[in-house]
């Protein structure tokens, strides 16, 4: 069955360093998510992206964020400058329509130092 | 506002018994999902349930939905421990993003 992949599983990075996060959707879907989750807290919503663009954002999505397809298959989270309080579990979605049940990878774990 | 807000925010059962999880939400929907993760993995949607129907099924699974009271109940019937998991309901909102509640966290005891 199909699978989102993520790379790496886990993240350790120096504060103001920067990361870039790894996905792969699913080979047939058009809409790519990025959520993350905070140490016992809610799923929060970053981005999504359709079309080779930024479809929404939320506000958490500020300027130090950026995503890309590169090729066809890959589906990249950057973070320029990492701060502490971007610690998190991140987790790459994608669905085939944009109403579409989404399917999530099984997150990376960044933790800032 | 906050939409999709669960509860109760924690639930302990005992295996065999039925677990019910509520979900309210404040603005109009397309749809709403429900997912499951288990601690420290990924989610994994268990039911999408759309704002014109009124209840939907899954196996061991019921989804009910009331757009009129704007909120949805997940029923699972004769738990597993294996069932032990944290429950989220999102919704999908016209011209908005996924929003997803707190959870619920289900503990199903053998």
């Amino acid at each position: 069955e199909p699978e989102v992949t993520q790379t790496p599983s886990h993240q350790v990075t120096q504060m103001g360093q920067e990361v870039i996060l790894h996905c792969v959707p699913i080979s047939n879907h058009l809409y790519f998510y990025w959520y993350r989750q905070i140490l016992g807290q809610k799923v929060e919503f970053l981005v999504s992206f359709y079309n080779n663009e930024i479809s929404e954002k939320s506000e958490i999505f500020d300027d130090q964020f950026s995503v890309e397809r590169p090729d066809g298959s890959n589906f990249t989270l950057k973070i320029r400058s990492t701060k502490l309080e971007d610690s998190a579990m991140y987790f790459c979605a994608s669905s085939f329509n944009r109403y579409n049940e989404q399917f999530f990878g099984p997150g990376t774990r960044l933790t800032v130092l | 506002s906050q939409q999709g807000e669960e509860d109760p925010q924690a639930l302990s059962i005992q295996e065999g018994e039925n677990a019910t999880m509520n979900c309210s939400y404040k603005t109009s929907i397309n749809n709403l999902q429900w997912y499951r993760q288990n601690s420290g993995r990924g989610l994994v949607h268990l039911i999408l349930i759309r704002s014109n129907e009124r209840e939907k099924h899954s196996g061991r699974l019921r989804v009910t939905l009331d757009t009129s009271k704007k909120s949805s109940s997940l029923l699972i019937t004769a738990s597993r421990a294996a069932d032990t998991a944290s429950y989220f309901c999102a919704t999908y909102n016209y011209g908005q993003n996924f929003v997803f509640g707190p959870g619920t966290r289900l503990s199903v005891l053998p």
